[in-house]
Parts: C-alpha cells; sequence; structure tokens
C-alpha cells in the first residue's frame, strides 16, 4: 500500500453521529484520495488534495468533509451519518503517475 | 462517469495467459491508461499504465491498439491469486493547478483463474 495507513478499520454508527476517518502516509505523497465503494460498485472520489492547505470536491462530496493541514494527513469527516454512507472507504495517496491505496474502512451506519 | 467498457467476467486457466480487453473510445490525446485490480475486498493495487507504447513491467503486459481506443492487459502465467478484479481506466485531470489526476472507476472485470 506504499505507505498509506487508515483506521478504523471497522465501525459501525448510529444515524446522526459522527466522526473522522483517519488517513496518514509517510511516503511523501504530494497528491491524496477519498474513495468509496458501494457494494458490487467501483470506486467513486469524495475529495482529494494536491498539497497541504489544498482540497477539492470529487464526484460524491456531499456529507463529507476533509482538510490537509499536514502533508502526511487526510481526515475525512463525516458530520451527520445516515445509512446512504454505510460504504467501504479507501484512502490512497500518490506521486507522479501512480496511486497507492489503502486497506479500507469498512463504515455501517444504523 | 467512466470512460471505459470492460467485460463484466471473464475466466482463465491457471499457468495459461489472461487476456482482458478494454474499449475507451473517447479517450483523449493525453490521457492514459491505467490498470488496476483489487483482490477481495482489499484496497487496489497498481498494474500498469500506458500512453501509446506497449508496456510491459513485472506483473503485466499493456497493448495499446494504434489508434487508442482500446487495450488489453496480459497476465502471461496466470495464477489463483491472481483471482481480482481488474479494472481498466483512463485517466482525467483534475481542475486544480498542479495536473492532479483523478482515477475514474468502473465495474470492472472480475477475472477468476481456475486450477
Amino acid at each position: 500500500n506504499a505507505g498509506v495507513t487508515q483506521t478504523p478499520k471497522f465501525r459501525i454508527l448510529k444515524i446522526g453521529q459522527s466522526m473522522t476517518l483517519q488517513c496518514t502516509q509517510d511516503m511523501n505523497h504530494n497528491y491524496m484520495y477519498w474513495y468509496r465503494q458501494d457494494p458490487g460498485m467501483g470506486l467513486k472520489l469524495i475529495y482529494y488534495s494536491v498539497g497541504a492547505g489544498i482540497t477539492d470536491k470529487g464526484e460524491v462530496p456531499n456529507g463529507y468533509n476533509v482538510s490537509r493541514s499536514t502533508t502526511e494527513d487526510f481526515p475525512l469527516r463525516l458530520e451527520l451519518a445516515a445509512p446512504s454512507q454505510t460504504s467501504v472507504y479507501f484512502c490512497a495517496g500518490g506521486v507522479g503517475n501512480t496511486i497507492y491505496f489503502g486497506e479500507g474502512s469498512w463504515l455501517t451506519v444504523v | 462517469d467512466a470512460k471505459t467498457t470492460q467485460p463484466p467476467s471473464m475466466d482463465c486457466a491457471e499457468g495459461r495467459a489472461a487476456n482482458l480487453p478494454c474499449n475507451h473510445s473517447t479517450i483523449s490525446g493525453n490521457e492514459y491508461v491505467y490498470w488496476y485490480r483489487q483482490i477481495h475486498s482489499q484496497g487496489p493495487q497498481y498494474i500498469i499504465h500506458g500512453l501509446k507504447n506497449n508496456e510491459t513491467n513485472e506483473m503485466a503486459s499493456l497493448i495499446i491498439t494504434e489508434d487508442r481506443k482500446s487495450s488489453t492487459l496480459i497476465l502471461p502465467h496466470a495464477t489463483l491469486r491472481d483471482t481480482a478484479v481488474y479494472y481498466c481506466i483512463v485517466r482525467v485531470a483534475l481542475k486544480l493547478q498542479g495536473g492532479s489526476e483523478k482515477l475514474v472507476f468502473g465495474k470492472g472485470t472480475k477475472l477468476t483463474v481456475n486450477p
């Protein structure tokens, strides 16, 4: 996974709760991404960042927020969890032409 | 939306070459073709990428047609551990300065390698 670490691996949330998915990398990746993957589907980009202090929305940003205060960390915040946010979340980091993914965080909202 | 078309599933005998096709008829001149794979529910794994020329690395070969409207990923000697979903992806430039690219994922091809 080229130095991309996500936590937690599993989490169950109640509707309306908030939480932060942590992502950290130690490979000096400039670019970092958050994707979600629903069952049987491909990955959808939530947010991305090209460097510290710079973030932008991807394909499905609603209900999420991110920050990039350091090069190493790119946390994803869910403010008011909804059942539609039940998914597997992947953080990724890259430099140059390739992107490396973390192992995923399984989130269930009940 | 994804800009590629792949068959939903394929089978391959262990030890034989696996040839995975991908159509990307609307690809632009400066867009790369990337291949990733996802084993079970792990994070996607980078395999190979190319622009115009055929490419080879320790994992696979990538053959891109002259008109760049399609490509084929070749696993020369498939093993059971190559059973995975394979994603063919065309890189799209993001709007932020710096040229960061996003990878738009489709549903991929489920490759099953049989003993």
